[in-house]
């Protein structure tokens, strides 16, 4: 059983929507939890971590997490052709040993003119 | 991108030769990742550092080594490369104040 799951899409949006993303877990007491963006060909950039349930907003993206069922989204409003990439999601399982995260395998959205 | 720079960023090389992958920060983390990226598996740990000369394994750990004798160098050491080793190797390092990870731009490796 993978720890971090997601669902692989394409999932396609047209510009100017709201992009939905979801990342279940399976680990229970998984504390830290974060949203990545890679676009083809570059590194994982940082674009959200939150740690307590409910929402996080910074800009146009809003994380939500809900620990009692765990599952982490990420909304992308206005989407623009630029967010088009894959995001992946990762979790800190408990702490210790280096708190490694566990990474999904990500979602690639697409932004549609 | 945290001052992370990783070299080379391209490599060919035979199967059966050693290769070494080098990860170099400017932001003074105790912390530093090296990961690999592969179409199905997304990214896995390989080994990690939480000080000069203090590693650990990751959970794809067989088939590599690692040291770190400065706070700012992290080295990958594939003993004798494999083709089951051809992937893109990311490297990070880890802010303490929020748990967050910062990758390097990554480099290509292609075992023929």
């Amino acid at each position: 059983q993978k720890e971090v799951e997601q669902n692989s899409g394409p999932l396609s949006v047209p510009e100017g929507a709201i992009a939905s993303l979801n990342c279940t877990y399976s680990d229970r007491g998984s504390q830290s939890f974060f949203w990545y963006r890679q676009y083809s060909g570059k590194s994982p950039e940082l674009i959200m971590f939150i740690y307590s349930n409910g929402d996080k907003e910074d800009g146009r993206f809003t994380a939500q997490l809900n620990k009692a069922s765990q599952y982490v989204s990420l909304l992308i409003r206005d989407s623009q052709p630029s967010d088009s990439a894959t995001y992946l999601c990762a979790v800190i399982n408990p702490p210790g040993g280096g708190n490694k995260l566990t990474f999904g395998t990500g979602t690639q959205l697409k932004v549609e003119l | 991108d945290a001052g992370i720079t990783q070299s080379p960023r391209h490599k060919v090389t035979e199967t059966g030769t050693p290769v070494t992958l080098r990860c170099h920060q400017t932001e003074n983390h105790r912390y530093m990742y090296w990961y690999r990226q592969d179409p199905g598996h997304g990214l896995r740990l390989i080994h990690y550092s939480y000080g000069v000369k203090d590693t650990d394994k990751g959970e794809v750990s067989d088939g590599y080594s690692v040291s770190r004798s400065k706070t700012e160098d992290f080295l990958l050491t594939l003993e004798s490369a494999t083709s089951s080793q051809t992937s893109v190797y990311f490297c990070a390092t880890r802010d303490f104040a929020t748990d967050t990870q910062y990758f390097g731009p990554g480099t290509r490796l292609t075992v023929l």
